[in-house]
């Protein structure tokens, strides 16, 4: 057990829509991170936080937004779903900024598995 | 752009064979490198990592040697269980970025 908790674990939904995926951060981490995880991608970093401020955006698509709130959990809003949209979503947390001026590890959650239809 | 290559999977191996996944990489700067691994139905936790260059990285008998010179950070284990099948995942960091830069992932399958 990484100490990341995420949900739900599982989603299925039509084009179109709108999801909310949610992470825990580890007890005491203030920097949190999702990837996306695709078939044909691979592991694609998407955005990270630090203590509720924006540090770095990867390949993020507009349709796409996240936020960490002062409790420090996180929210990957993805709306306007299409078929491609369908991923595993993992979040990460660390005990740094940069994720590597301590320990250089990321602890990751189990992932939301998101189906659109 | 930072960027890592894996050899494609799935790997397969009976169990207390040798095992190579190999990475190779291209960054800016110095990068640390490091493999994670992803169990079934898990998240991903780190295996191994090294700073810089002849740098070894070593747990649960897995190992791998940062190679400044090939730009590479094979991974190794000398005799694989069946435990060990996962989905084992290279990435680098460099100084300048606050990600993870990951390999597609390579698949291993170890039977009895």
């Amino acid at each position: 057990d990484s100490g990341v908790t995420q949900t739900p674990k599982h989603l299925i939904t039509a084009t179109g829509q709108r999801v909310t995926l949610r992470c825990s951060p580890r007890s005491g981490d203030l920097s949190v991170y999702w990837y996306q995880q695709s078939l044909d991608q691979g592991l694609q970093f998407l955005i990270q936080y630090y203590n509720g401020e924006e540090r770095a955006k990867g390949n993020i698509l507009e349709r796409f937004s996240a936020q960490q709130f002062p409790d420090l959990h996180s929210e990957l809003n993805l709306s306007s779903l299409e078929l491609g949209d369908s991923a595993l979503y993992f979040c990460a947390s660390s005990d740094s900024p940069s994720a590597f001026e301590a320990t250089g590890e990321l602890f990751f959650g189990e992932g939301s598995r998101l189906t659109v239809l | 752009g930072d960027s890592v290559t894996q050899m494609e999977g799935p790997v397969t191996l009976s169990e207390e064979a040798f095992l190579t996944i190999n990475c190779t990489y291209t960054a800016t700067g110095y990068p640390s490198l490091f493999w994670y691994v992803q169990y079934p139905g898990e998240g991903l936790q780190l295996l191994l990592k090294a700073t810089k260059a002849d740098d070894k990285g070593s747990n649960k008998g897995f190992e791998a040697t940062y190679r400044k010179e090939t730009t590479s950070f094979h991974l190794e284990k000398g005799s694989v269980q069946v435990s060990d099948s996962a989905v084992y995942f290279c990435a680098l960091h460099t100084g300048t970025a606050s990600k993870l830069t990951f390999g597609t992932g390579t698949r291993l399958q170890v039977t009895l």
